[in-house]
């Protein structure tokens, strides 16, 4: 049973580029949440999808924006990429019809902004 | 709005010590509340949870209360053991809400 995976594993990108992390769900899940973990801090969540759409947003910028496919994968984009962009970025999948279901997380992208 | 607040670490321990992770938490509501452990290079496992006042979780050893009346979950273990060494995260979902807000972590360190 595949848990959340996650690509790529490290990425270095130039201040002002634009980047597109991808995630693919725990087998059975329908909902994907983004979360952006900065170095020695917790997770801040970004944004959810379920049924492919954007359903609760937290405080980011719309430089950051994501997709939801058919098949429950997501996209996250960010644009314009700044220093303070420099995290690890994870995915964490859920099943919605289970009342309290947990977040099971995949391992995470290390994007570095240079 | 809904926080979580975690003790500094790093917590340094011998092996077999009794670990005590304290979390206190802010929110309206009725939140459910989680221990996430993150290893290094890892992404976050989920550890316990509770989902209402006075409920205990456990797994591997480690319990925590949910405390309505001090807003609290503290991670307790009895005996830690060189392989707890981690990373460990506090956090809450409210109801109705779908994210979790974290702490900024706490950071365990058992030595043989």
């Amino acid at each position: 049973d595949a848990g959340v995976t996650q690509s790529p594993t490290h990425l270095i990108k130039t201040r002002g580029q634009q980047v597109t992390l991808r995630c693919s769900p725990k087998s059975g899940h329908d909902t994907v949440s983004w979360y952006q973990q900065a170095l020695g801090q917790g997770p801040q969540f970004i944004f959810q999808y379920y049924e492919e759409e954007e359903r609760q947003r937290g405080n980011f910028p719309d430089r950051f924006s994501g997709h939801q496919f058919p098949n429950y994968s997501s996209e996250l984009n960010v644009n314009a990429l700044l220093l303070g962009d420099s995290a690890l970025y994870l995915c964490a999948s859920s099943l919605e019809a289970e009342t309290n279901s947990p977040l099971h997380f995949g391992n995470g992208t290390r994007l570095t902004v240079t | 709005g809904d926080s979580v607040t975690q003790m500094e670490g790093p917590v340094t321990l011998s092996e077999e010590a009794f670990l005590t992770i304290n979390c206190t938490y802010t929110a309206t509501g009725y939140p459910s509340l989680f221990w996430y452990v993150q290893y290094p290079g890892e992404g976050l496992q989920l550890l316990l949870k509770a989902t209402k006042a006075d409920d205990k979780g456990s797994n591997k050893g480690f319990e925590a209360t949910y405390r309505k009346e001090t807003t609290s979950f503290h991670l307790e273990k009895g005996s830690v053991q060189v392989s707890d060494s981690a990373v460990y995260f506090c956090a809450l979902r409210n109801t109705g809400f779908q994210k979790l807000v974290f702490g900024t972590g706490t950071r365990l360190l058992v030595s043989p």
